[in-house]
């Protein structure tokens, strides 16, 4: 079964540096989208992407934040420069038209 | 009212049980709901989708009470492999992004 994968599985950062967090989605998907987890807080949306821009974000995505789709198969944050509360498990997701959205595994951000 | 409020338990049933969870929701709008569960620092993964007033699969059973504005999942029988948290997520209105609730912890216990 087709699945989304993220790479780094854990990224250690130092505050105030910039970070790129990659995702490939599910090849035929056509919405991608990244949410954050704060540990021990639930699931929070950031951003949807959808026919090379974003259609959604939400208050947490701020001017530190940025997608892209570089070429055919990879969805990537950039996190430009980092803060303490940016730590978090950071999931990527997919989905074709009016299905649901499936997740990567995830990256641990840990900021320092 | 929260746009998604879960019970957050935790929960701790004998093996073989049977529980159930609300979800009550703000949107009176949302044509579509999902349970999906999450093991400890794991990605959410998608259990069920409720479209109308209620789907089965196996010993999961999800219900939808679109007067009330809530929707429950009941698991028969639970095993060992159940022990995660099972969380309630509503597409917000007009847009594809999903609103998680905080999640309920299931443990099930030998």
């Amino acid at each position: 079964e087709p699945e989304v994968t993220q790479t780094p599985s854990h990224q250690v950062t130092q505050m105030g540096q910039e970070v790129i967090l990659r995702c490939v989605p599910i090849s035929n998907h056509l919405y991608f989208y990244w949410y954050r987890q704060i540990l021990g807080q639930k699931v929070e949306f950031l951003v949807s992407f959808y026919n090379n821009e974003i259609s959604e974000k939400s208050e947490i995505f701020d001017d530190q934040f940025s997608v892209e789709r570089p070429d055919g198969s990879n969805f990537t944050l950039k996190i430009r420069s980092t803060k303490l509360e940016d730590s978090a498990m950071y999931f990527c997701a997919s989905n074709p038209v009016n299905q649901p959205q499936h997740f990567g595994d995830g990256t641990r951000l840990s900021i320092l | 009212r929260k746009e998604v409020e879960q019970d957050p338990g935790p929960f701790n049933v004998p093996e073989g049980a049977t529980v159930a969870f609300n979800c009550t929701y703000s949107n009176s709008a949302s044509q579509s709901f999902f349970w999906y569960r999450q093991d400890c620092r794991k990605e959410p993964k998608l259990l069920m989708s409720v479209y109308s007033s209620g789907n089965e699969d196996g010993r999961f059973t999800a219900q939808l009470n679109r007067a009330s504005q809530y929707i429950s999942l009941l698991i028969r029988d639970s095993k060992l492999s159940d022990s995660a948290t099972y969380l309630c997520v509503v597409p917000s209105q007009g847009a594809q992004k999903l609103v998680f609730g905080q999640g309920t912890r299931l443990t099930i216990n030998p």
